[in-house]
């Protein structure tokens, strides 16, 4: 049973550019969510998905947004990217709201 | 707004050593509290999920309490080895679609 998984494992990106990011769910899962984890720093919630909507969002500006695929799987995109932006990106899934969060290795960004 | 306060940020002890590491948050009004375990740079492993109307959970060497009251929890480790040492992260699920709060987290180091 794969867990869930993330690519790319590392990415550098000049600022200004844009990224994608992306991840795909324990099998079963149909939540996703995305976290920002900053350099010794516990994650920062960025949102969540789920039936291919964003059900919440923490505060994070709208340079960040995302999609959820039918098959459950999802992406980050992140425009205009700052050099604040570099920071391990993070996924997990569940089942359905109140479930075990189950996290991905992340995603390593660095804007340079 | 929901807070997450871990203690210590650091700790070293010996090998074999009992241990407990602290989380507090500020809303007691919670659906579940995580613990999970993060190696440098690597992505989170789930240790144990207590759901709100639980008081422990127990896995091997670890046990997590929750004190909603008082707002807190607390994970003991039994018998500490050096391949426990990681930091520590508690995360406070608080709200509905799971809006999850992280503490900065305990990096805990187990001398041999």
């Amino acid at each position: 049973d794969a867990g869930v998984t993330q690519s790319p494992t590392h990415l550098i990106k000049t600022r200004g550019q844009q990224v994608t990011l992306r991840c795909s769910p324990k099998s079963g899962h149909d939540t996703v969510s995305w976290y920002q984890q900053a350099l010794g720093q516990g994650p920062q919630f960025i949102f969540q998905y789920y039936e291919e909507e964003e059900r919440q969002r923490g505060n994070f500006p709208d340079r960040f947004s995302g999609h959820q695929f039918p098959n459950y799987s999802s992406e980050l995109n992140v425009n205009a990217l700052l050099l604040g932006d570099s920071a391990l990106y993070l996924c997990a899934s569940s089942l359905v709201a109140v479930t075990e969060q189950y996290f991905g290795p992340g995603t390593r960004l660095t804007v340079t | 707004k929901q807070e997450v306060t871990q203690i210590p940020a650091a700790l070293s002890v010996p090998e074999g050593e009992n241990l407990v590491l602290n989380c507090s948050f500020t809303d007691s009004a919670i659906y579940n509290l995580q613990w999970f375990r993060q190696d440098p740079g690597k992505g989170l492993t789930s240790l144990l999920l207590i759901q709100s109307s639980q008081r422990e959970q127990t896995s091997g060497r670890l046990n997590a309490s929750l004190d909603k009251s008082s707002g807190r929890s607390t994970l003991y480790i039994a018998a500490s080895q050096p391949g426990d040492s990681a930091t520590y992260l508690c995360a406070v699920n608080s709200g509905g679609y799971q809006k999850v709060t992280f503490g900065t987290g305990t990096k805990l180091q187990v001398i041999p």
